[in-house]
């Protein structure tokens, strides 16, 4: 199985701010990876697929870089919405596998 | 719109067996890959099990194998999910997914959209 893991796992930042979360897997997924944002209380939302493609309604502030084993999503200027957590998840191969989540926090 | 919307959820004994369902509408259901993940309290996304659109593909997490099956009737573009000798740890609130990205010939295995989830809560 593909491990999937993410840093930090919790990340305290302000409005406006600029943060990055990191994913690793534990081998090679290419760019099959994508990153999901889940607000309390309500299901997930995909934000990128294939490592850096925007979905579409996704604020361009969202951005996901990487491919092989390390992966990052990047939030250019925090805005209140934003404050959620968010999971990587790689579908090179099963079993599907999740990080285990990062809860952006003021 | 796309929507997908489960039920089924509830309260079981350990040993004991649930059935989830998902309506989807807004889409053209057999095309698509349907997919079951699960959230534990308080804890991560688990993905649990994902049928073809045409059902003859099937795959499951090994912490379900044997125990839950995952079905679907496209003419009533529903999909299931069979879950029998449940145990504490299938605890969880359950959702269903559908497929982002189809070709003829595949799907991509990344979700979207979500449904909003149904509960599932196993305890004597």
């Amino acid at each position: 199985d593909i491990q999937m893991t993410q840093s930090p796992s919790t990340l305290s930042a302000s409005v406006g701010d600029r943060v990055t979360i990191t994913c690793r897997a534990s081998q090679s997924i290419s760019s099959w990876l994508a990153w999901y944002q889940q607000r309390p209380g309500k299901a997930p939302k995909v934000l990128i697929s294939k490592a850096s493609t925007l979905q579409s309604g996704v604020p361009s502030r969202f951005s996901g870089s990487g491919s092989g084993t390390e992966f990052t999503l990047t939030i250019s200027s925090l805005q209140p919405d934003d404050f959620a957590t968010y999971y990587c998840q790689q579908y090179n191969s099963y079993p599907i596998t999740f990080g285990q989540g990062t809860r952006l926090e003021i | 719109e796309v929507q997908l919307l489960e039920s089924g959820g509830g309260l079981a004994q350990p040993g004991g067996s649930l059935r989830l369902s998902c309506a989807a509408s807004g889409f053209t259901f057999s095309k698509y890959a349907m997919y079951w993940v699960r959230q534990a309290p308080g804890k991560g996304l688990e993905w649990v099990s994902d049928i073809s659109g045409s059902a003859d593909s099937t795959y499951y997490a090994d912490s379900v194998k044997g125990r839950f099956t995952i079905s679907r009737d496209n003419s009533k573009n529903t999909l299931f999910l069979q879950m029998n000798s449940l145990r504490d740890e299938d605890t969880a609130i359950y959702y269903c997914a559908k497929a982002a990205y189809c070709t003829s010939t595949s799907c991509s295995n990344w979700f979207d959209p979500w449904g909003q989830g149904t509960l599932v809560t196993v305890s004597s």
